[in-house]
């Protein structure tokens, strides 16, 4: 099946800092979506991403579909003890309805 | 609206026994799916769902049954559980933006321990 490669598998950083992940895939997407999961939760949606090159914000967080489609970035700015968590990015290619891709995740630590 | 809920949240099964994990939504979603969630491994497909009465297996189906008979709910059917199945499980229902962009969205999870 298909694979998103996801990048770091993980980061441990200081509060205030900037976080950078992305994910990349050999097959055109034509959704990409950024989850969190927090510890015995369920993934839940941060951004979602409908058209290559699109940029979009919440809050803190930022996430651009790459202009090939094959790719994505989540960016979080002035990171805090609660954004600790599993991040992952999933896709959704060509007809593959109700079938997504995930990555493996990016688990994040935040040292206060 | 509760979203996608799931029931029960922890169980404890014994090698060989059956059981039935409860998936609903109340979002009139057409499309939902199952997946298992192992260490390292992400979340992996296991059937899914574009409407009632439709169904078709994923990635890893084998030793799952689904079934699909109003459009809220999707069970997913452990026939005889191996601890091969221990796993975190969830379900997910889709939103579609203009006909073709799905938004995926995710139920809590359930818990299960095969001894």
């Amino acid at each position: 099946g298909q694979q998103l490669n996801q990048s770091p598998q993980s980061m441990f950083i200081q509060e205030g800092e900037d976080v950078s992940m992305n994910c990349t895939s050999s097959s055109i997407f034509n959704t990409w979506l950024w989850y969190k999961q927090d510890p015995g939760e369920g993934p839940v949606l941060l951004i979602a991403l409908y058209k290559a090159g699109e940029l979009t914000s919440n809050g803190r967080l930022t996430a651009q579909f790459g202009i090939t489609r094959k790719d994505s970035f989540l960016n979080i700015s002035a990171s805090i003890p609660s954004d600790v968590g599993i991040y992952f990015c999933a896709g959704q290619y060509g007809t593959s309805y109700g079938k997504l891709t995930f990555g493996q995740g990016t688990i994040l630590t935040v040292h206060p | 609206n509760a979203g996608v809920t799931q029931t029960p949240k922890f169980q404890v099964l014994k090698t060989g026994q059956s059981m039935t994990l409860q998936c609903a939504q109340d979002m009139n979603h057409e499309y939902m799916s199952w997946y298992r969630q192992d260490p390292g491994m992400g979340l992996r497909l296991i059937h899914y769902s574009v409407g009632a009465g439709i169904t078709d297996q994923g990635e890893v189906p084998n030793g799952y049954n689904v079934s699909r008979s109003t459009t809220e709910d999707f069970p997913l059917r452990l026939l005889s559980a191996a601890p091969s199945q221990t796993s975190v499980y969830f379900c997910a229902s889709s939103y579609f933006r203009g006909g073709s962009q799905e938004t995926q969205y995710f139920g809590p999870g359930t818990r299960l321990l095969v001894l």
